[in-house]
Order: structure tokens, then sequence, then C-alpha cells
């Protein structure tokens, strides 16, 4: 079983709309949770961390469920420089962290 | 300014030979860290150094070896390539370990042929 499992899309939404999509993660001891953000042949960039209680950023809204181990990710007025691949990375008490394969989201005009 | 880069960015040789990727960070970082990203997208962590000290060792195989000649700098060198070592090699910073903020590099994209 993968420690991170994400959906892959392809999300492919016009501009303007919401969308969302979760991760599970394996490890009850996880410790932290992020997002990050890879454009095609580009390095992957943090976009937010993920607090216990939710968290906004701008246009961004993140949220955790430990109970159900999963994370989940929130984008409203999607704009077309939104599309990017999402990954779902869970830092672990060994102090690694795991990515998930990534979920691709396309903003069409 | 790059943050943290790499060197080279496109990497093209036949099985059997030994190469290097270099990579350096200017954030002032204690931890460093090499990553391997598949065809299948797959980021998996390979080697983690903290202030010139191996912290992370995965199951690699010892063909790759990391070095750190000091805390701004991590290099990775691979002996007799073979063709799955084809990847998309990251090296990223941290502030310390066990941080998930973590900075990337732009990656060297090794084919080997």
């Amino acid at each position: 079983r993968k420690e991170v499992e994400q959906d892959p899309g392809p999300f492919n939404v016009p501009e303007g709309a919401t969308v969302a999509f979760n991760c599970t993660y394996s490890n009850s001891a996880s410790q932290s949770f992020f997002w990050y953000r890879q454009d095609c042949r580009k390095e992957p960039k943090l976009l937010m961390s993920v607090y216990s209680s939710g968290n906004e950023d701008g246009r961004f809204t993140a949220q955790l469920n430990r109970a159900s181990q999963y994370i989940s990710l929130l984008i409203r007025d999607s704009k077309l420089s939104d599309s990017a691949t999402y990954l779902c990375v869970v830092l672990d008490n060994d102090y690694k962290l795991s990515f998930g394969a990534g979920t691709t989201v396309t903003v069409r005009a | 300014d790059t943050a943290v880069s790499q060197t080279p960015k496109y990497l093209v040789t036949q099985m059997g030979n030994d190469k290097s990727i270099k990579c350096e960070q200017n954030l002032g970082h204690d931890t460093m860290y090499w990553y391997k990203q598949d065809s299948k997208k797959f980021l998996k962590i390979m080697f983690s150094y903290n202030n010139k000290e191996l912290i992370i060792n995965e199951t690699v195989p010892n063909r790759f070896s990391p070095k750190s000649p000091d805390k701004a700098h991590l290099n990775l060198h691979i002996n007799s390539l073979e063709l799955g070592d084809s990847a998309v090699y990251f090296c990223a910073s941290s502030r310390d370990r066990g941080r998930g903020e973590q900075y990337f590099g732009p990656g060297t994209r090794l084919t080997v042929t």
C-alpha cells in the first residue's frame, strides 16, 4: 500500500470554477502535512502547510482530518495559472517526506 | 539569485559510465536532500545530510554515493550507470532536519542509453 495516495485526475475545470481533491495517508503517526505544486518539467514548490484546524491562503483552502487520515485542497476562482500537478506530502516521524504521485489540474479559458 | 542550484541540468550518458551531479544552496540551510522522480512521477527520498552528516540513507543501490563537502553543497556520484537510473534527480534543502518546508533545485534530467 502506498504511503500517500492521490486521485491522479486530471481535473479539467473552467476559469472561475472551484476544484477540490483529497489525498489519504497510511501512517497514523505522521506529523506534518503539506501541499506542493509542480509545473510540467519543473521542480516542486511548497504551496502551503496544512494545519489541524484547516487553513486558507488566498484562494486555497487546506483541511486535515486525522481521524480518517486524509488531507484536502480546495481552489476557488480557478485561474489559468493554477494549472499544475498538486502533490500531497506527509512528514513522518522519521523526518522523511513522503510524496503522493500528484493530482493534475487543468484550468481552461 | 538562485536559492538551490544543480548542475548539470541535462545529462545523457551510456550504460556503465560514472557521472556526478552537483548541488549548492545559498539559503544558509543546515539540511540537504537528494530525491529521485521516476517516469511514474513519484518523488522518493534517497539521501539527506544535516550539517555534513548523513542522516537519511534509503534503500538505494550502493552505486549511488552522496558527498557533502560543506553544508552548502551536496553532490551525488553514480557508478556503473544502468538504464533504470534514468530519472529526474532533485536536490533540496531545508532550514534544519525534520522540516516539511523544503526548497528544491531545478532538477537534473538523467538519461542512460
